[in-house]
């Protein structure tokens, strides 16, 4: 089956800590993106890749890091400079040809910190 | 930049009754259209978008949405809600130039009552 998986489903963090969030998706999507969701707020958007070894900061970067080495996977990196790192993350993915854009998600990663 | 604004942030009906969300953008031109729906602990599904044509746009479950562009409008409904609609729906509009993401709501939580 086509599709975005993330992992852990649960993460937990100590402080100081950095930790890696996964996603990947075998839908031979260009473009990949991480959102942040807290309660109330709705989806945020940290970075985006519209391609391979090229990425964007969104409206909430700080404290965040990216890679795209591969077309297929795009990890965030939740760094200790992140001080309030609990949140519901969500990865997604869309075509990246231009013009009309889905996009699709993955089912999530809960962060918490211990 | 574009914008999207969901008036409601929590909206109670019965089960069977008739169920309209609100959904306003802001965007210089016709922008793209989506409505996603997020059970609690999941990901989100896409339950319709707007791309052009035909103004009133049909989607899964029983969901229909109708851009009103003098109104900036994209509201949802669906005629007779089951309790298993119950969950957060979210609005996003997309830009038709370039490549970039889709900017969302910050949502519309739906309860139902028996």
């Amino acid at each position: 089956d086509g599709g975005i998986t993330q992992s852990p489903k649960y993460l937990f963090r100590k402080e100081g800590q950095n930790v890696t969030l996964s996603c990947e998706q075998n839908l031979n999507h260009d473009a990949m993106y991480w959102y942040r969701q807290d309660p109330g707020q709705g989806l945020r958007l940290i970075y985006y890749s519209q391609i391979v070894n090229d990425f964007q900061k969104g409206d909430i970067a700080e404290g965040y890091s990216v890679s795209r080495e591969k077309k297929e996977s795009f990890p965030l990196t939740v760094t200790s400079a992140q001080k309030n790192p609990t949140a519901f993350y969500l990865c997604a993915s869309s075509e990246g040809q231009g013009g009309p854009e889905t996009q699709y998600f993955g089912p999530g990663t809960r962060l918490l910190v211990l | 930049a574009q914008s999207v604004t969901q008036p409601d942030i929590h909206i109670t009906v019965s089960e069977g009754a008739s169920l309209e969300l609100r959904c306003n953008y802001s965007y210089g031109a016709t922008p793209y259209l989506f409505w996603y729906v997020q059970s609690p602990g999941q990901g989100l599904q896409l339950l319709l978008k707007y791309f052009s044509g035909d103004t009133l746009v049909q989607g899964i479950k029983g969901f229909e949405a109708e851009f009103k562009r003098s109104q900036s409008s994209f509201n949802l409904r669906k005629p007779s809600v089951h309790w298993s609609d119950a969950a957060e729906y979210f609005c996003a509009v997309g830009a038709r130039t370039g490549n970039t993401p889709l900017v969302f709501g910050k949502g519309t939580r739906l309860s139902v009552i028996a």
